[in-house]
Parts: C-alpha cells; sequence; structure tokens
C-alpha cells in the first residue's frame, strides 16, 4: 500500500479541457511537493506547499494543500499537450523526514 | 539545468555480478540521494549523503552500499545484483537552503535503467 495514493493512474485529455488529479494519505505532513517526469528524464519540482488549506498557482496550474495536511490536489486549466507528462506528489516522513513518493498520474494531452 | 550526471545511462549485468553506479555534480550541493523507480511504487529512496563520508539508510536500503569520498561524487553499489534490483535508478542533489527538511529543491539526474539478467 502506498503511503501516498495518487488518482487516477492514468488520464487522457483532449487539449483545452480542465483536469484535477489527487494526492491523499492517511498520514499528516508537514509539507508536499508535487513534480513532473516526462519519459526518459528525472522530475523536475513544480511546487512545495507547507500550509494546511493553502493554494499556489503555477500559470494554468493551481495546487491545494487540504486543510489537514493529509492530502493535495492539483488542477490544471486548458490543458496543453506540453502539459503530457507524470505528476508525482511527494512528502517527508518517518523519523529522518526521508522523501516519500506516491506512484504518479500519467497524464497525455491530445492534440 | 542542475549540473547532475548519472554513469552508465544503461546497463544489463547478470544475477550475482556487482554493479556500481556513478553520480557526479558539479553544483557543490550537500545532499545527494539514490532513488529507485519502478512501476506503482513512484520513486523509492534507497540511501542518502549529507556530506561527504556521511551517509543514511533509506526506505529500500538491503541489497545497496554507498559511498561518498567527494562532495561531487556519490556512487551506488549493487554487491551481487538480483532480479528484484532491476529498476530505473535516479540521483537527486539539494542544499541546505530550502528550509525546514522536506521542503528543499531536489534536483534530480537523468536516470540509469539497470536491466539484471
Amino acid at each position: 500500500t502506498q503511503l501516498l495514493e495518487q488518482s487516477p493512474q492514468f488520464l487522457s485529455i483532449q487539449e483545452g479541457e480542465n483536469l484535477t488529479v489527487y494526492c491523499n494519505s492517511s498520514s499528516v505532513f508537514s509539507s508536499l511537493q508535487w513534480y513532473r517526469q516526462e519519459p526518459g528524464e528525472g522530475p523536475v519540482l513544480l511546487v512545495t506547499v507547507v500550509t494546511g488549506g493553502e493554494v499556489k498557482k503555477l500559470k494554468r496550474l493551481t495546487f491545494q494543500f487540504g486543510d489537514a495536511r493529509k492530502d493535495s490536489s492539483l488542477h490544471i486549466t486548458a490543458a496543453q499537450p506540453g502539459d503530457t507528462g507524470l505528476y508525482l506528489c511527494a512528502g517527508p516522513l518517518g523519523e529522518n523526514n526521508d522523501m516519500r513518493f506516491g506512484a504518479g498520474t500519467r497524464l497525455t494531452v491530445k492534440p | 539545468d542542475a549540473g547532475i550526471t548519472q554513469s552508465p545511462r544503461h546497463k544489463v549485468t547478470e544475477t550475482g555480478t556487482p554493479v556500481t553506479l556513478r553520480c557526479h555534480q558539479t553544483e557543490n550541493h550537500r545532499y545527494m540521494y539514490w532513488y529507485r523507480q519502478d512501476p506503482g511504487h513512484g520513486l523509492r529512496l534507497i540511501h542518502y549523503s549529507y556530506g561527504v563520508k556521511d551517509t543514511d539508510k533509506g526506505e529500500v536500503s538491503d541489497g545497496y552500499s554507498v559511498s561518498r569520498s567527494k562532495t561531487e561524487d556519490f556512487l551506488l553499489t549493487l554487491e551481487s545484483a538480483t532480479s528484484s534490483q532491476t529498476s530505473v535508478y535516479f540521483c537527486a542533489i539539494s542544499d541546505s537552503s530550502g528550509g525546514a527538511w522536506g521542503q528543499e529543491t531536489q534536483y534530480f539526474g537523468p536516470g540509469t535503467r539497470l536491466l539484471v539478467l
């Protein structure tokens, strides 16, 4: 069982559509991060959210951290083919605050 | 892009052989990490280093060892490779300027794809 559950696992949409992907846990996190990973490359950090209820915007991407700091969502408005990739959430947990990653949502945006 | 290289980028090896993967950075960052990425599991931390000769275990450290003799190099060794270690391995780096632990930016290398037959 993943500590951070991401849904959906796969999402295929047309250019211009809106979408939301989710990252859920039964554990409380001090912060959560979202990464995007393209095929054959390493993940790239998009945002870090640190306060319960926090909303951050990055152009067409809106990130929200749940009030209880157990979940987060990523909303993309008017998706573009360049948004295609694997979206990963991650957060520090445990004695050493090791980063724990979800399995990701693989997004495909068709032109 | 952060200056991180991994070598080799691809490797095929046989069960029972030793394998060493290298991560090299030009950013002089203090922290270095090794992750593995497998379908359905996301990235899982193997080992990390918080300075030269200072390392610690991560979530999935069994069967792996690491060494860091210089700031810029972090080596991951599979003493006796097994098929369960077939994976894509990523190195990451971060500095300590990101505030609280877990809020720093980790920069990832391009990955090494390892196949153990």
